[in-house]
């Protein structure tokens, strides 16, 4: 497959841990990179390399991956992390490419 | 801390080509797996990867894009743009080495708006 597949929507309660995934073929050669983005902003790195965190961003956020899929952990979220978080790799030709988004919801 | 920030025109008739503009505020694209790199979102959609650009102008394309896309250091030019190109265009900063792409940080996105 040249796409990676995200769940449009995922719910958590405030406080608990939810799990963002990403699938798709090229993400067994190539690296995994997140990135959260707020109503009327621009997006921002969350996760690069599978699992390392730019400087500023919680240590809440971890990344990991398995294969062909890629996965997006917040450990207790939070409010502001209310957001879209698109996942980013490679497809097997080495094209580009962005996952579809998954919106999160924090009740 | 490097900024970006893209300009252009908002609005752009069919057939027309779109060019956009991004200031790097520090110059911070020099060395070899630093890029300039442009994504666009359609209102209410995802993000697409348009292309990417180094000091060098060697550039990499989507290849869905290809045949009417250049992009330059800080210049992006779309031809023959049609209201499917209606989006909000970011330029970032793109960090790639041995398949690892890091895009950080980004501008704050320029409306485009394809319409006669």
């Amino acid at each position: 497959s040249s796409e990676l597949t995200q769940d449009p929507a995922v719910s958590v309660a405030l406080g608990q841990t939810v799990r963002i995934t990403c699938q798709g073929d090229g993400l067994r050669y190539y690296s995994v990179t997140w990135y959260q983005q707020k109503p009327g902003q621009a997006p921002i790195l969350v996760i690069f390399g599978e699992n390392h965190r730019p400087s500023g961003i919680p240590d809440r956020f971890s990344g990991s991956k398995s294969g062909s899929t890629a996965s997006l952990t917040i450990t207790g979220a939070q409010a502001e992390d209310e957001a879209d978080y698109y996942c980013n790799s490679r497809d097997f030709t080495g094209n580009v490419i962005f996952g579809g988004g998954t919106i999160l919801t924090v009740l | 801390q490097v900024q970006l920030q893209e300009s252009g025109p908002r609005l752009v008739k069919p057939s027309q080509t779109l060019s956009l503009t991004c200031t790097v505020s520090d110059g911070s694209i020099n060395g070899d797996s630093y890029y300039l790199s442009w994504i666009r979102q359609p209102a209410g959609k995802g993000l697409e990867w348009i292309g990417r650009v180094n000091t060098g102008g060697r550039t990499l394309y989507n290849p869905s894009l290809k045949s009417r896309l250049s992009i330059s250091l800080g210049t992006l030019r779309l031809s023959s743009v049609t209201a499917a190109d209606t989006a909000v265009y970011y330029c970032a900063r793109l960090y790639s080495m041995g398949g690892e792409d890091r895009l950080d940080p980004w501008g704050q996105g320029t409306q485009v708006i394809v319409s006669s």
